[in-house]
């Protein structure tokens, strides 16, 4: 069965520190792949989004996500975090089939930042 | 432009009680997706509507069911509550269903939710 996996549940950094959290999915064929962002006591937003193209994508707020399809992976990044930065994050992937899809949803990660 | 709103916020109920939920989706937005979220299963795809069909249906019961409403409003309604289905409902809606008959995938904007809390 198709599978989102996030690694790190918690991650804790201080700010001006590097942030990569990995994603990765099980699925061989088409998917287009998001990450999601839930600050505290706000509704999900969409952080940057891969369908096609430049595999390296840039989102908003200094993010950016690389898509390396032979590692089924989509791992978020940021080079220097800032303390708002905290929230939990989630990996999405649409799996599409011939005539349908679905979404997948990792189990999020989420991240304080020390300030 | 106004975001996908969901109502009530809250809602109490016991166990065995049915419970409606409705979401609004963007103006122009056809597509309205329904999830919940949990501590522990995270969020969970329970099914897609476009234009009034359901396209897509995750892993639920047939407790759980929804509609969609020729103005795009989506409503799920869940019957015979049980203790565990506390949680977060998620409705997200897009300009159109993800995949179906498209070569490209939409994005999907999430409303606040309803926290449902089941005694």
């Amino acid at each position: 069965a198709q599978s989102v996996s996030q690694h790190n549940h918690h991650v804790i950094l201080s700010e001006a520190a590097s942030l990569e959290l990995g994603c990765n999915y099980s699925y061989g064929g088409t998917v287009n792949l998001f990450w999601y962002v839930q600050y505290p006591g706000q509704h999900l937003q969409l952080l940057l989004k891969y369908f096609s193209g430049d595999p390296l994508v840039k989102g908003i707020k200094g993010f950016e996500a690389e898509f390396i399809k032979s590692k089924f992976s989509f791992n978020l990044r940021k080079p220097s975090v800032q303390w708002s930065d905290t929230a939990e994050y989630f990996c999405a992937v649409n799996v599409r089939y011939s005539s349908a899809s679905k979404i997948i949803f990792g189990s999020g990660t989420r991240l304080s930042i020390r300030p | 432009k106004a975001g996908v709103t969901q109502t009530p916020r809250y809602l109490i109920k016991t166990r065995g009680q049915q419970v409606t939920l409705s979401c609004s989706p963007i103006s122009g937005h056809r597509s309205v997706s329904w999830y919940q979220q949990t501590p522990g299963q995270g969020l969970q795809f329970l099914f897609e509507y476009f234009s009034e069909t359901q396209r897509n249906k995750g892993n639920f019961p047939g407790r759980f069911s929804g509609r969609q409403f020729s103005n795009s409003r989506s409503e799920m309604n869940v019957s015979t509550l049980e203790l565990g289905d506390s949680a977060l409902y998620l409705c997200a809606s897009s300009r159109m269903v993800s995949g179906w008959g498209s070569t490209s995938t939409d994005t999907q904007y999430f409303g606040p939710g309803t926290r449902l809390t089941v005694l």
